[in-house]
Order: C-alpha cells, then structure tokens, then sequence
C-alpha cells in the first residue's frame, strides 16, 4: 500500500520567514495531494491540493509543487504569521481505490513572533 | 452550509465495554471515511463507504471494529471490548466523490478507554 514521509516533525520560525514542509510517496499511482492545518484540539481543514497533472499550485501566501518522477510534494507557506502556528498533515490518495487518504506523521510548525 | 458533524464529542469508557460512535456527513457526500488519529500522531484510516456499494474495510485493525452507514447517509463506527489501545481521536470525514476529491472532516470523537 501507499507509505506517506513528512519531514520535518517540528518546524520553529520567524514571524515573516519562510516555511517549507517536505512529504514522499511510495506508490505512483497516488494522484491527488492534499494538504491539511491541524491546530491544537481542533479538525482537520484543507489548505491546498494539487494533483498529478499540474507541477505547482499557488493560493495566497500557500503554494504546493509536485515532482511526480521523485514522488514527492513540498508545501511553502511564505510570510509566515502566529497564526499560521498549528501541525500540518500531507496526504495521498490513489484514485479508483475508495481515495482513502494516507497521511504523513504531521509538522509541528511553530512562528514564533 | 452544515459541516460534518460527529457525537459524542468525548466519550470514557471503561476497558471491555462496547461503544458506538456517530457521523452526520455533508448532505449529498456520498462518500464516508472513517480515520483514526492518536495522540500526537497521524491519521491512520479505518473504513470507508460509497454510496451503496460495499464498505473498503481494509483499514480496521481488529475483528472488534465494525461499521455501517444507513440509507447512504449517517455513519456509526462501533468497537466491541474496548482495549486502552483503542483511546484515540476517530474522525470522520466526507466527500461528494469523483472528480471532487477533497475530504472535509469533522471534529472528531474523543474516546478514552479506561
């Protein structure tokens, strides 16, 4: 089955810095990328995807790039705020098998003010 | 309009005993994913459900999990004997299905076994 590294698992910044979160996948028939926000005692919520097709996708201050050939995807969050402060997950899916979601072990982002 | 929502929002229970967590999806998502996430952890997936097709079960770890959703619409995921190991956050998540891939999950049922 599909087989998710996130690294790094704790991620300390400046406020306005720059922040890039870096996941693998092993299985590459994996399709579809999501990416989510996680803070503390709260849901899951989607940020971004990407999928097999395209090789970068932006939102804001968000933007996701995908290598499919390395199988890998990276997450950037640039002008990074407190409250962007919260565990970030990646995740993969492969399609016409239910598009369960494998997920990485998670990133403890930390903007420091 | 309304998200997914899941009850109870915390539950203990004491080692051995049986219970039955519920998911309410996103009207019209006829997909459902059941995951379970435990302390300081990943997301490790469970169950899932497609409209009237049979569950993917793949994910559950034991014989004691099991889950049905009825009328293609709520959810309950129930554990039979529950083992301290089974503490965890178990979340639920759905989707309106192909091509729409995004998971929107709910917050989540907070189970302590003691």
């Amino acid at each position: 089955g599909e087989n998710v590294e996130q690294h790094p698992s704790t991620l300390s910044v400046q406020e306005g810095d720059s922040a890039v979160i870096k996941c693998t996948y092993s299985d590459s028939a994996s399709n579809y990328f999501p990416w989510y926000k996680q803070e503390l005692g709260k849901r899951p919520q989607l940020i971004i995807d990407i999928r097999s097709n395209v090789g970068e996708k932006k939102d804001q201050r968000i933007a996701v790039t995908l290598n499919k050939t390395a199988k890998h995807f990276s997450l950037h969050i640039t002008e990074t705020q407190p409250e962007d402060s919260a565990v970030y997950f990646c995740a993969a899916s492969i399609p016409n098998a239910g598009n369960m979601l494998t997920f990485g072990g998670g990133t403890r982002l930390m903007v420091k003010p | 309009g309304a998200g997914v929502s899941q009850s109870p929002s915390n539950k203990v229970t004491e080692k051995g005993k049986d219970v039955e967590l519920r998911c309410d999806p996103i009207s019209g998502h006829t997909a459902l994913y059941w995951y379970r996430q435990s302390l300081g952890q990943g997301l490790e997936f469970l169950i899932y459900f497609q409209g009237n097709s049979a569950p993917d079960k793949s994910g559950l770890p034991s014989d004691r999990f099991s889950a049905e959703r009825t009328g293609g619409s709520v959810s309950t995921l129930t554990i039979q004997r529950t083992q301290q190991e089974d503490s965890a956050v178990y979340l639920c998540a759905s989707s309106s299905g192909q091509p729409s891939y995004e998971q929107y999950f709910g917050p989540g049922t907070r189970l302590t076994v003691t």
